[in-house]
């Protein structure tokens, strides 16, 4: 079956710019989660959504930044004003529900480069 | 706060010898231990994950990893290495009860010598 996808896989964009970044989640997955991966460095959780309880925003590191998730499917997380800082892989995952022990499954990432 | 160490940036080993990733955590609890791989420009799959029970654990690949209450551990391992192997490896920890996302390493780099 169809896995995560997002897109777009690379984005460029000028700093000060917004930017929208998109997650398609595995069908019938309640549990979504973003994360950031910077260059040489591990994954940064950002946040996680849980069917229709509200969001855990306590990995956001800025007010920039916000996401999404809509119908309880696809997910949208936009950074607002871009920062050189903010270049990174934005990974999103999906588990089948985010309460139990169910592994995530990971999208292929969106590699986002702020000039 | 939970947090996963993995002291080595990089392992190397031959084609045919055993190889080992190591992982140690800390976390409120009892864990959820799960290991992921990443090969170039992909996103992370799943290998394989301990929840409870038995403290060894196989999972894809002909991967296995033990887990280790007293050292707080789970060494990732693979009796005979591949060159297909060669990727990046993370650890990632989870509590049972508390926020939901997966904490986790900083990766270990593999790499298999033909």
């Amino acid at each position: 079956g169809a896995g995560v996808s997002q897109s777009p896989s690379n984005k460029v964009t000028e700093k000060g710019k917004d930017v929208e970044l998109r997650c398609d989640p595995i069908s019938g997955h309640t549990a979504l989660y973003w994360y950031r991966q910077s260059l040489g460095q591990g994954l940064e959780f950002l946040i996680y959504f849980q069917g229709n309880s509200a969001p855990d925003k306590s990995g956001l590191p800025s007010d920039r930044f916000s996401a999404e998730r809509t119908g309880g499917s696809v997910s949208t997380l936009t950074i607002q004003r871009t920062q050189q800082e903010d270049s990174a892989v934005y990974l999103c995952a999906s588990s089948v529900s985010g309460t139990t022990n169910y592994e995530q499954y990971f999208g292929p990432g969106t590699r986002l480069t702020v000039t | 706060a939970q947090s996963v160490a993995q002291p080595e940036d990089q392992v190397n080993v031959a084609e045919g010898n055993p190889l080992t990733v190591k992982c140690t955590y800390s976390v409120s609890g009892n864990p959820y231990l799960f290991w992921y791989v990443q090969y170039p420009n992909r996103g992370l799959q799943f290998l394989l994950k301990y929840i409870t029970g038995d403290n060894l654990v196989k999972g894809s690949y002909g991967f296995e990893a033990e887990f280790n209450k007293s050292q707080t551990s789970f060494h990732l391992k693979k009796p005979s290495a591949l060159v297909s192997d060669s990727a990046l490896y993370f650890c990632a920890v989870r509590a049972h009860t508390g926020r939901r996302a997966l904490t986790f390493g900083s990766g270990t780099r593999l790499q298999v010598q033909p």
